[in-house]
């Protein structure tokens, strides 16, 4: 079975320029998370949503950041523009409601950001 | 407001040493309780769960269980391997909470052959 697919794996470029990361969950769940890894602050939960609408963006760091998932299969976080303090891992999680609430979060690979 | 607590890392081993990575958390009522590993440039993967107090969960020769009075889900494996070097997160799903996790900050395990 796919797993959470993430694109790209990895992205450099130059503050200033938008930056665009891509999440296609597992089909059938019904639940999408966005999460930043960093040393400093460990892994920190930015957005998510619940049958593609947003239910809890208070993770978002700034105006900077944005997030939409337009339909079912496909979610993605933008930043514009970016600076370097946004570098860090981002992972896309996708899980199922099901019967008993207790079903697991299911982690992409991530994409490694590097804003020069 | 919900949060879970892990033992500072990083930690190293040598292989076959007993392994104990403290969990204990903050959280309203009965929260479920996970474990999650993280392998060098990958994603999370959920290593074992328990969902009531007294529950055990089980998984790779790792173990962990719900302990509701000392309000801890700390992670224990008898006999460690090279492979199990990665990044553990504790993690709690808060009762009245959608899907969302609150993790612990992680601790990060080495094995030494």
């Amino acid at each position: 079975d796919a797993g959470v697919i993430q694109s790209p794996r990895h992205e450099v470029t130059e503050m200033g320029q938008e930056v665009t990361l891509r999440c296609k969950p597992i089909s059938g769940h019904d639940y999408l998370f966005w999460y930043r890894q960093t040393m400093m602050r460990g892994l920190e939960l930015l957005i998510y949503f619940n049958n593609n609408v947003p239910i809890d963006d208070s993770g978002m760091p700034e105006d900077r950041f944005s997030a939409k998932m337009p339909n079912a299969s496909f979610s993605t976080l933008k930043i514009q523009p970016s600076e370097p303090r946004d570098s860090a891992v981002y992972f896309c999680a996708s899980s199922v409601q099901g019967g008993n609430s207790n079903q697991p979060q299911h982690f992409g690979d991530g994409t490694r950001l590097s804003i020069l | 407001g919900d949060s879970v607590t892990q033992m500072e890392g990083p930690v190293t081993l040598s292989e076959e040493a007993f392994l104990t990575i403290n969990c204990t958390y903050t959280a309203t009522g009965y929260p479920s309780l996970f474990w999650y590993v993280q392998y060098p440039g990958e994603g999370l993967q959920l290593l074992l769960k328990a969902t009531k107090a007294d529950d055990k969960g089980s998984n790779k020769g790792f173990e962990a269980t719900y302990r509701k009075e000392t309000t801890s889900f700390h992670l224990e494996k008898g006999s460690v391997q090279v492979s199990d070097s990665a990044v553990y997160f504790c993690a709690l799903r808060p009762v009245r909470g959608a899907q969302k996790l609150v993790f612990g900050q992680g601790t990060r395990l080495t094995i030494n052959p």
